[in-house]
């Protein structure tokens, strides 16, 4: 049973547009996101995060929005760029439940920014 | 710098050879782990250990072992390597702090099992 779910495996965004990328999860007691971005052949790399006391937090041309009620948050992109290629996965941790800095992720969205 | 280093990087190795998979932060981070990562599966934790001998099973740990003898070293044991693990293996750390839980990443190991 998968607690945290990108339902999008992929998703292709013209260069200068918003990218979206969607990230549901099924436990209530996560209290904690991360987004992480993977090239090819790379570790993943952290890119933003947000506590469950904020609905939105913003880093440069990354936004994350969360939406406890429906267990849903979003990475915004904007302006996506052709360097934003590459797989992001969405993760989320309990961090004061038993399993404190247990990350669960979800499988991943590869995006492609086309020129 | 922050780092975690995982070795080898590259590994073909034959059914039933026992190998490991060393990995080594430098962060003085009390919590790390393991994944690996498969086409269409995403990240999938093997194992995780929260501090110096104290570790435990991820969501696949079957085939493998880990230890945690020393805070900055948590090797990923394969007693007897089979081909469904072959994948892309990262270690990972992080601090229990109260700043979040921001993991740290090695490059990965790939690991072909034939």
């Amino acid at each position: 049973d998968q607690q945290v779910k990108q339902n999008s495996p992929s998703l292709s965004v013209q260069e200068g547009r918003i990218s979206i990328l969607n990230c549901d999860y099924t436990n209530s007691m996560f209290d904690y996101f991360l987004w992480y971005k993977k090239y090819p052949a790379e570790g993943p790399t952290f890119l933003i995060s947000i506590s469950s006391i904020k609905d939105k937090n913003e880093d440069g041309r990354f936004t994350v929005f969360l939406n406890k009620s429906a267990k849903h948050l979003s990475l915004h992109i904007v302006p996506s760029q052709p360097g934003d290629s590459a797989v992001y996965f969405c993760a989320a941790s309990a961090r004061y439940g038993g399993s404190q800095g247990n990350l669960i992720f979800g499988k991943g969205t590869k995006l492609s920014v086309k020129p | 710098e922050a780092q975690v280093t995982q070795n080898p990087r590259y590994l073909i190795t034959v059914t039933g050879k026992k190998l490991t998979v060393t990995c080594s932060q430098n962060m003085n981070h009390e919590y790390m782990s393991w994944y690996r990562q498969d086409p269409g599966l995403g990240l999938r934790q093997i194992y995780y250990s929260m501090n110096v001998e104290v570790t435990d099973k991820g969501d696949v740990p079957e085939g493998y072992k880990v230890s945690r003898k020393e805070k900055r070293n948590f090797p990923l044991i394969l007693e007897s390597p089979s081909p469904n693990q072959t994948s892309l293996y990262f270690c990972a750390s992080l601090s229990l702090g109260t700043g979040g839980n921001t993991i740290y990443f090695g490059e990965g190991s790939w690991l072909t099992v034939v």
